[in-house]
């Protein structure tokens, strides 16, 4: 079945950038997720992607989607400590807004 | 803003009881989900609904039902707690083909 893949775990000190990656396995996919899971809070979407497209920039995220790799990664510039979260990929194909997630990493910024 | 209310924060119950999670959307969406979030794991996906009276087993039924006899609610209901049941419930929401929106969570503990 369908299935996507992240690492763990990124440690990354303040001001520096982040990256994180994302592997899936479904060709159909149709758009590409990031969430953002904040301490105690539920997941809250941060930017998404059509699978038609190789970028997307917003402010400080840049989406690189390689469609014949099947990768996905989500850059934070300028990484401050409030970007300390849990970061989710997801994909989905327009079946109604079913998802399937990645395990989540989980990014620690150090001051 | 879209707002996804889960009635509890944290619910602690005893093996073999009947558990009760609540989720209510206040902007008329469609679809509405029930995932479990395990550390390592992700977000899976137990089962979800397109319409009321309408329901779709995800990728772990097994151990749970749910019920949409409103539109703006979708209960998740575990017959008899098992403490492998013990995890962070995530209930989301969205229009047809739409970003998912996420209330907070409910964590559940099955001593």
């Amino acid at each position: 079945g369908e299935d996507v893949e992240q690492s763990l775990f990124l440690s990354v000190r303040e001001g520096d950038s982040s990256v994180i990656n994302c592997t899936y396995t479904d060709s159909s996919s149709t758009y590409l997720y990031w969430y953002k899971q904040e301490p105690g809070a539920g997941l809250q979407l941060l930017t998404y992607i059509f699978s038609n497209m190789d970028m997307k920039q917003d402010q400080r995220l840049t989406v690189l989607l390689n469609k014949k790799d099947k990768h996905l990664s989500l850059r934070i510039a300028d990484t401050q400590t409030g970007d300390s979260a849990i970061y989710f990929c997801a994909e989905g194909n327009n079946q109604g807004g079913k998802l399937i997630f990645g395990q989540g990493t989980e990014l620690s910024v150090k001051p | 803003d879209v707002k996804v209310t889960q009635s509890s924060r944290y619910l602690v119950k005893r093996t073999g009881e009947k558990v009760f999670l609540e989720c209510v959307q206040d902007m008329d969406h469609e679809n509405m989900f029930w995932y479990r979030q395990d550390p390592g794991l992700g977000l899976r996906l137990i089962y979800f609904s397109y319409d009321v009276k309408m329901k779709e087993k995800g990728d772990i039924p097994e151990g749970y039902s749910v019920s949409r006899e409103k539109k703006e609610r979708f209960s998740l209901i575990l017959e008899s707690a098992s403490t492998n049941q013990t995890s962070m419930y995530l209930c989301a929401s969205s229009r047809l083909n739409e970003k998912l929106f996420f209330g907070s969570g409910t964590q559940l503990s099955v001593l």
